[in-house]
């Protein structure tokens, strides 16, 4: 059963326009959220992240939002870049006995940003 | 470069064979993290080890075992691999806090055949 859903695999954008990945999820133990961009041959480049006591963190281009009640956040970026094409993967770290800060990750989405 | 290495970065192999894949962590950091991805899938967390102790398992395999040594590397060992083993392979390394940050290195492709 998956606790970490990112239910589009793929979004495609136009340059300059806003980008909003989303994701969802089920445990609401998560106490930690995390967003990953991965190129092509690298591993996963951490971007941001957000505690579930927050509703929104920003850092530069790049927004997360959180809805607990929703149990949904999502990650705008603007303006979205070529650069920014990559996969993107949702984490999600739970708070409970036994977890020592390992994240769920959600199966990520591929976004293409056309110049 | 997140300051994690992983090597080798590719492998090829046989089925029933072992291999071992090796990670170190980011200077200063205590905690070493396994995870697979397969083919369209999302990241696994497999197991973790703090400064040389297994602090948390996930889906980890049987055939699957991992150690951290005084140095902190850690060593992930895949023995009796089967097709469904081929996937990529990385480790990430965190800070003392749990609240730090997973940094990840670059992975190792395995590939059984």
């Amino acid at each position: 059963d998956q606790q970490v859903k990112q239910n589009s695999p793929s979004l495609s954008v136009q340059e300059g326009r806003i980008s909003i990945l989303n994701c969802d999820y089920t445990n609401s133990m998560f106490d930690y959220f995390l967003w990953y961009k991965k190129y092509p041959a690298e591993g996963p480049t951490f971007l941001i992240s957000i505690s579930s006591i927050k509703d929104k963190n920003e850092d530069g281009r790049f927004t997360v939002f959180l809805n607990k009640s929703a149990k949904h956040l999502s990650l705008h970026i603007v303006p979205s870049q070529p650069g920014d094409s990559a996969v993107y993967f949702c984490a999600a770290r739970p708070n409970y006995g036994g977890s020592q800060g390992n994240l769920i990750f959600g199966k990520g989405t591929k976004l293409s940003v056309k110049p | 470069d997140s300051g994690v290495t992983q090597t080798p970065k590719h492998l090829i192999t046989a089925t029933g064979q072992r291999v071992t894949l090796r990670c170190s962590p980011r200077s200063g950091d205590l905690s070493v993290y396994w995870y697979q991805q397969s083919l369209d899938q999302g990241l696994q967390f497999l197991i973790q080890y703090y400064n040389g102790e297994e602090r948390a398992k996930g889906n980890i395999l049987e055939r699957f075992s991992a150690q951290q040594f005084p140095d902190l590397h850690s060593e992930l060992n895949l023995s009796s691999l089967e097709l469904g083993d081929s996937a990529l392979y990385f480790c990430a390394s965190r800070g003392r806090l749990s609240t730090d940050t997973q940094y990840f290195g670059p992975g190792t492709r395995l590939t059984v055949l």
